[in-house]
């Protein structure tokens, strides 16, 4: 199983803060990469798709990058409604794997 | 709008089976290929399983934590997917969503627990 790894579980931040959260994979992925947004209580919410494309009106601040191993989402000015949890996830094979997550906190 | 709803999520015994539903309005299920993705309480995010559309085989594939107990199939006359799930573990309580990729409903929970 390709296994996604997430460097930081958690992050603290103040609104307007560039926000970068990090996401690795075991083995190579091309651009197989998405990332989701989560609230507690909520279903996922796809932001980005094959690591670069931004999913229909998602705010343009949010923004990723990446391929092969390596990838970002970046959120440019943090606003209240971003804090949330966020997970990187692979589609390139199956079993298809997400990262842990990475919980955006209010500095 | 693109709505998803899953049911069926109720507090079952360990060795037990459930079968959740999840029932698409908004779009066709007919060309979807659609996943299962699960949650346990306070955990990441786990994908259970998918059904690719009959167009596209109508094949299925599984996480190996559920191979051979958990089915997904579809009733695409009924805009439909289905989960059924057979010996079932403490572990596998979780909320359980269906997802289309960018959509996913708003999940159910399913407990197993003595």
């Amino acid at each position: 199983d390709i296994q996604m790894t997430q460097s930081s579980s958690s992050l603290s931040a103040s609104v307007g803060d560039r926000v970068t959260i990090t996401c690795r994979a075991s083995q190579t992925i091309s651009t197989y990469l998405n990332w989701f947004q989560q609230k507690p209580g909520k279903a996922p919410k796809l932001l980005i798709f094959d690591a670069s494309n931004l999913q229909n009106g998602v705010p343009s601040r949010f923004s990723g990058s990446g391929s092969g191993t390596n990838f970002t989402l970046t959120i440019s000015s943090l606003q209240p409604e971003d804090f949330a949890t966020y997970f990187c996830q692979q589609n390139y094979d199956l079993p298809l794997t997400f990262g842990g997550g990475t919980k955006v906190e209010i500095k | 709008e693109v709505q998803l709803v899953e049911s069926g999520g109720v507090l079952v015994e360990p060795g037990g089976s459930l079968r959740l539903s999840c029932a698409a309005s908004g779009f066709s299920l007919r060309n979807a290929w659609m996943s299962w993705v699960r949650q346990a309480p306070g955990m990441g995010l786990e994908w259970v399983g998918r059904i690719k559309s009959k167009s596209d085989g109508g094949t299925t594939d599984y996480t190996a934590r559920v191979k051979g107990r958990f089915t997904i199939s579809r009733d695409d006359s009924r805009n439909t997917l289905y989960l059924q799930m057979n010996s079932l573990k403490i572990e596998d309580t979780a909320v359980y969503y269906c997802s289309t990729g960018p959509a996913w409903g708003q999940g159910t929970l399913v407990t197993v627990s003595s």
